[in-house]
């Protein structure tokens, strides 16, 4: 799988748009891009996963940029409840997730 | 909506002893898997199981350690003969599909070795 970089931590002020960037410059054609989510020592949450093309769903966006190097996880209004360590995860083996050490995203009020 | 459970979610035992930690996934899934946390680390994957066998295993995932689907709902972890540093949170997980990234987690069963 290839590598992904995230920043360490980042800070989003309560009902403002959290953008959570992930670079994978080493991504192949078949790899897809996931994000997973990790409260507190919580079971991994996932998110979403996409391909090329940007997805959305009830709990984020994924925009995946064109030459697939990169992309950013929207929270389009973040909660307090929205603290904690994202990961973005590139995956063509299927199952077997390799996860980073993710962005510890702080939602402040 | 349907979730993974897992039991028990704090255990304390002393090295050499053995453990069986257990996970009901979600009813309709058919592919398991094992991932583990050491406190302050990364989520590591263990193994992965389909169809009565393992399909996938890390290096971690010695012979010390086992998995069993032991009936229709249980899918169990076992690890032989504890050691210090199996102390960590132990998550399973389950899927749908095949060759999906898509995995649904339980909350952990946290292992403290002594």
């Amino acid at each position: 799988d290839a590598k992904t970089t995230q920043p360490p931590s980042m800070d989003c002020a309560e009902g403002r748009a959290a953008n959570l960037p992930c670079n994978h410059s080493t991504i192949s054609g078949n790899e897809y891009v996931y994000w997973y989510r990790q409260i507190h020592s919580q079971g991994p949450q996932y998110i979403i996963h996409g391909l090329k093309n940007n997805e959305t769903n009830e709990m984020a966006s994924l925009i995946i940029t064109e030459d697939r190097k990169s992309s950013t996880l929207i929270l389009p209004h973040a909660t307090l409840r929205d603290t904690a360590v994202y990961y973005c995860i590139t995956n063509n083996a299927g199952n077997m997730l390799t996860f980073g050490g993710g962005t510890r995203l702080m939602v402040k009020p | 909506e349907p979730e993974v459970t897992q039991t028990p979610s704090h255990q304390v035992t002393q090295m050499g002893q053995e453990v069986i930690l257990r996970c009901v996934p979600i009813s309709n899934h058919l592919y398991f898997y094992w991932y583990r946390q050491i406190l302050g680390q990364k989520v590591e994957f263990l193994v992965s199981f389909y169809n009565n066998e393992i399909s996938e295993k890390s290096e971690i995932f010695d012979d010390q350690f086992s998995v069993e689907r032991p009936d229709g709902s249980n899918f169990t972890l076992k690890i032989r003969s504890t050691k210090l540093e199996d102390s960590a949170m132990y998550f399973c997980a389950s899927s749908l599909i095949r060759d999906t990234g898509e995995l649904f987690f339980g909350e952990g069963s946290r292992l403290t070795v002594l």
